[in-house]
């Protein structure tokens, strides 16, 4: 079965940082691009960042640049999102979701399979 | 940026109504555009890219069309398992962006 499950989220404070995973199983991570998009609660969906299977192509929304970090080790199966700076309006549902092999590595970015999220809250 | 407008923010309709939803960019984006649908509490699920693909597994009554500016989400007739919220995302050019989504509710 093709799955993916995101961990790490939780609570932290203003200025604080935060690791999120998203471990891949049911199917070859480094054949495909990744994304995390996230949910304000009760808020509708924004895409956050996106990497290339490679590596060699990362992508991110100007509300986060400079503060995420995107990053995969397609040999743990595994895509991360580093959280630094964080802000109150960063707290969300953070979701990773794959790009299909569709295009390529770098086009055609829509999303075919979604983990379930895992929510980050900053508070102080 | 591209801006994505969905029409209208909240659908009330029927079991077996036709159901359309409207997706507006603000610039042309070829057929580079996905549909979603989203149920409380669960992540969304694809249901048709590149415009009118009807993703693998989703069911017939769901259908896309458009090009260029315009697109529109047809459900031919309603199923209580049908109400949810539906988005659009443009995949034409970074950043992606989403619609603000469609509330589909029982009327």
């Amino acid at each position: 079965e093709v799955q993916l499950v995101e961990s790490g989220g939780g609570v932290v404070k203003p200025g604080g940082s935060l690791r999120l995973s998203c471990a891949a199983s049911g199917f070859t991570l480094s054949s495909y691009s990744m994304n995390w998009v996230r949910q304000a609660p009760g808020k509708g969906l924004e895409w956050v960042s996106s990497i290339s299977r490679s590596s060699s192509d990362k992508h991110y929304a100007d509300s986060v640049k400079g503060r995420f970090t995107i990053s995969r080790d397609n040999a743990e199966k595994s895509l991360f999102l580093q959280m630094n700076s964080l802000r109150a309006e960063d707290t969300a549902v953070y979701f990773c979701a794959r790009k299909p092999a569709d295009g390529g590595e770098n086009y055609y970015y829509y999303m075919d399979v979604w983990g379930k999220g895992t929510t980050v809250t900053v508070s102080s | 940026d591209i801006q994505m407008t969905q029409s209208p923010s909240t659908l009330s309709a029927s079991v077996g109504d036709r159901v359309t939803i409207t997706c507006r960019a603000s610039q042309s984006i070829s057929s580079w555009l996905a549909w979603y649908q989203q149920k409380p509490g669960k992540a969304p699920n694809l249901l048709i890219y590149k415009a009118s693909s009807l993703e693998s597994g989703v069911p017939s009554r769901f259908s896309g069309s458009g090009s260029g500016t315009e697109f529109t989400l047809t459900i031919s007739s309603l199923l209580p398992d049908d109400f949810a919220t539906y988005y659009c995302q443009q995949f034409d050019s970074w950043p992606l962006t989403f619609g603000q989504g469609t509330n589909v509710e029982i009327k």
